[in-house]
This record gives structure tokens, C-alpha cells and sequence, in this order.
């Protein structure tokens, strides 16, 4: 079945490890995202790519690096957790990144660092 | 920028009493609204998306939205509940900065037998 998934499912990391969260498309989508959900402040974007080889910082960044080397692929990387990047992460596609284009969502990475 | 800003964080229905969700939106230019659904434990899933072809929206599993754009909202509605709808609601908005969505902080919706 085409879709996003991310991997691992869940992760518990001592505060300061480095740690990478993967997350793959096979929709041929250029443009990825990855959000944080935390209780009560919904989603927030982290950081953004409209297709392969750019990268742009969204609303909440720091801490958190991204590459887009292929189409494929958006790893999120922590270069040195923190107890406060303890939240669920969530990867997302979309066709162009156009206005009226519907993201699909991956089912999500939960981290705790403790 | 663009937000949205939804309005009660917990609502409890009876099953097949109205489902009523209420969104707001600030925008300084012609808003893209969606309503996403997430069902425990999994992510989003697209349930309707306000393109401006129509003020009225229908989406999946009997719900829609109406775009009023004099009252800046656009609230998701379900003539009738089921206990399957139970989940958590997110409205959001594109953001033509970012080329992202901004959700607003989400309702979970509660189904009464």
C-alpha cells in the first residue's frame, strides 16, 4: 500500500544522545513535512522541504536539523535531545505543496527523552 | 500569516445528536481550510478542504463544513453521530509563507451510547 512511514515507532533516549527519526514516501510526492503534536497546542511544523535538495525551518526549528537528499526521503534529526522535544512526531507528503493540496500523514513517531 | 483558532477543546455528543466543530480563521488573504480527523494512535487523515470552488464542503464519512466567510469560520458538522466518530478534530489553514499547513490545537470529540 503506498503511503509514509516512519520509523522507529516509538523511542526512549537518554537527554543528550543524538538520535534521527526516518521517514519514507513511495507517492513520489516533492514536498515533505514534519510536524510535532503536543497535548493541547496540536500540530506544529518543524521543518518543511518543496522538493528534493531545499529545506525551510517552520514554526518551531530549533534543535532540529533536515536533509532531502532524494525524493524519497526526510530524516529528522535531534543532534542532542532534549526533555522538551518529548512530543509525537508526524511526517507528511504532499503532491506540489500547493495551496489546495491534501498532505497525507505517516502514523507518527512517538519520542520521550528523558 | 495565517491561524486558526478552534473553539472548545472537549465536546460530547449523544450518539445521533448533531456533531457540531467550531473553527475560526484569521487571514489576510483568501483562505485554504482543511479539517483533518485522528483516530487514536494513528495520524491524519483529510476529511474535507475548503478550495473556494464552494462554500459548502462535503467530506468523508457524512461531514461538512461551510465557509462563512463574513463570520471567518468554518465549522465541521455531522447531521448524525456514531460512535465511530469519536477522534480528534483539527481545522488548519495553508500557509502561503511556509507552503505548510498551521493547525489549530484540536477538538476531541466524545460519542455517547
Amino acid at each position: 500500500i503506498a503511503g509514509i512511514t516512519q520509523a522507529p515507532t516509538s523511542q526512549i533516549l537518554a537527554a543528550g544522545r543524538r538520535m534521527t527519526l526516518r521517514c519514507t514516501q513511495d507517492m513520489r510526492h516533492n514536498a515533505m513535512y514534519w510536524y510535532r503534536q503536543d497535548l493541547g497546542l496540536g500540530l506544529r511544523l518543524i521543518h518543511y522541504s518543496n522538493t528534493a535538495g531545499t529545506t525551510g525551518k517552520g514554526e518551531v526549528p530549533d534543535g532540529y536539523s533536515v536533509s532531502r537528499a532524494n525524493t524519497d526521503d526526510f530524516p529528522l534529526t535531534l543532534a542532542s535531545a532534549v526533555p522538551s522535544q518529548t512530543s509525537v512526531y508526524f511526517c507528511a507528503s504532499s503532491d506540489s505543496g500547493g495551496r489546495t493540496d491534501t498532505q497525507y500523514f505517516g502514523p507518527g513517531t512517538r519520542l520521550t527523552v528523558l | 500569516a495565517q491561524s486558526v483558532t478552534q473553539l472548545g477543546s472537549h465536546v460530547s455528543v449523544s450518539e445521533g445528536a448533531l456533531v457540531l466543530l467550531r473553527c475560526n480563521y484569521s487571514s489576510s488573504v483568501p483562505p485554504y481550510l482543511f479539517w483533518y480527523v485522528q483516530y487514536p494512535n494513528q495520524g491524519l487523515q483529510l476529511l474535507l478542504k475548503y478550495t473556494s470552488a464552494a462554500t459548502l464542503v462535503k467530506g468523508i464519512n457524512g461531514f461538512e463544513a461551510e465557509f462563512k466567510k463574513s463570520e471567518t469560520s468554518f465549522h465541521l458538522t455531522k447531521p448524525s453521530a456514531h460512535m465511530s466518530d469519536a477522534a480528534e478534530y483539527f481545522c488548519a489553514v495553508f500557509d502561503t509563507g511556509r507552503r505548510a499547513l498551521t493547525f489549530g490545537s484540536g477538538t476531541r470529540l466524545q460519542v455517547q451510547p
